[in-house]
This record gives structure tokens, sequence and C-alpha cells, in this order.
């Protein structure tokens, strides 16, 4: 069975811009979660998405917005990029979501110049 | 707020020693993830506790929940360099998303 995939792996963008990255859960997974990874703030929840809806939601500006697809893909967008938003982007996925077992994806690397 | 630390922050050993890291937290957990992560890659799971006292093993990796659920640890048995790596705890109650420790950075020498 296939993994969590992310796209792009890499991404550079310039202050101002916005930003959309994808994420395919594991076959079968309906339950899509972001996190942002930094070396200062660690591992911090984004949000949930579960049958296209979002669940959950972190403690995050509005510039940070995501949607999941019928097929359980998702997308998350950041919009007016700032150059603290410079991170490892994350998704991990699960069969529900809410506590369960989560798979994550190697991330997409996002550099704010 | 729901919240976990890790101890010590930064560990470097030599091959073949023996180690421990530790996952706190006040709060109560249903469940509890750890996770190695490697540069440039997402963590990948090393195992689910959920049952207060419980152990589990994998090959040289022991991991034990706290009786009250609050705590956890990962024992390492004759580190090797393969796993070198940053370890992440994550907590998770029913209905809520996880919430993950700040991790200990391993760094095992040849």
């Amino acid at each position: 069975k296939a993994g969590v995939t992310q796209t792009p792996r890499y991404l550079i963008k310039t202050r101002g811009q916005q930003v959309t990255l994808s994420c395919s859960p594991i076959s079968g997974h309906r339950s899509v979660s972001w996190y942002q990874q930094t070396p200062g703030q660690g591992l911090q929840f984004l949000f949930e998405y579960f049958s296209e809806t979002q669940r959950n939601k972190g403690n995050f500006p509005g510039r940070f917005s995501g949607r999941q697809f019928s097929n359980s893909r998702s997308e998350m967008n950041v919009s007016t990029l700032e150059l603290g938003d410079s991170a490892l982007y994350l998704c991990a996925s699960s069969l529900e979501g809410q506590g369960e077992e989560q798979f994550f994806g190697p991330g997409t690397r996002l550099t704010v110049l | 707020t729901q919240l976990l630390e890790q101890s010590p922050q930064f560990l470097s050993i030599q091959e073949g020693e023996n180690l421990t890291v530790y996952c706190n937290s006040s709060s109560v957990f249903s469940s509890l993830q750890w996770y190695r992560q490697e540069p440039g890659e997402g963590p990948v799971l090393l195992v689910t506790v959920v049952t207060g006292g419980e152990v589990k093993k994998l090959k040289r990796l022991t991991f034990q929940f706290g009786d009250a659920r609050k705590d956890s640890s990962l024992h390492i048995t004759a580190a090797q360099p393969g796993d070198t790596g940053l370890y992440l705890c994550a907590g998770a109650n029913y209905g809520q998303n996880f919430v993950f420790g700040p991790g200990t950075r391993l760094s095992v020498l040849p």
C-alpha cells in the first residue's frame, strides 16, 4: 500500500505571494491533518479534514486555509506569505482521525524570501 | 491546553551505549505515539501505547506508558548510528487531535 505523498517537496516563494501544497493520503484513509514544523516551535497542528469538512483547527491566522476533495486528497493554501512561514509542512493521514494512528508524508519544505 | 515535555533535548552517545528519553505531561492521554524523524523527512511512527503501564518492544527499543497515562519513556539498548534522529512523542485523547512534544535529538556516534 502506498504511503502518504506530498507535492511539491521543495518550494521557494517571496513575501506576499501565495502557495498551495498538496497531500494524497493512504488509500482508504479519510482523515488528513496538516502540521507546520519549525526549529523554534516544533510540530504545530494546523487543521484536520474529514469527509471534505474541516473538523478541527489549530491556532493559526486565516491566511492558512485548506480543503479536502471527495477522493480524500487535501490541499492547503497560505496567502500573503511572510518570512516566518518558512517551515516544513507535513500532512498525516489516518482512517478516521481524532486520536487514531496517523502516518506522515515526507513534507514540503517552504522557503519564503 | 495539553502540553508535552521531552527530555533531554539533545543527546550524543557512542555506539553500543544504552539510553532513555522521556515524555512527560500534566495531562492524561488516551493514547501516546512515538515517532522518529530524520532530516528533511516526515516523522515515522514507531509505536502506539494505549494502556497505563503498557510496555512494548520493537527490537532494541522498549516503550513504556506510565500507569497514570501522563508520561512515557523510550529506552534504546546498544544504540547504533542508524538510531540517529529526532524522537517525538505525541499524545491524544479520543475526539481530539495529537499534541506533539518538542522532541529529543539523538546522535549516535560510530
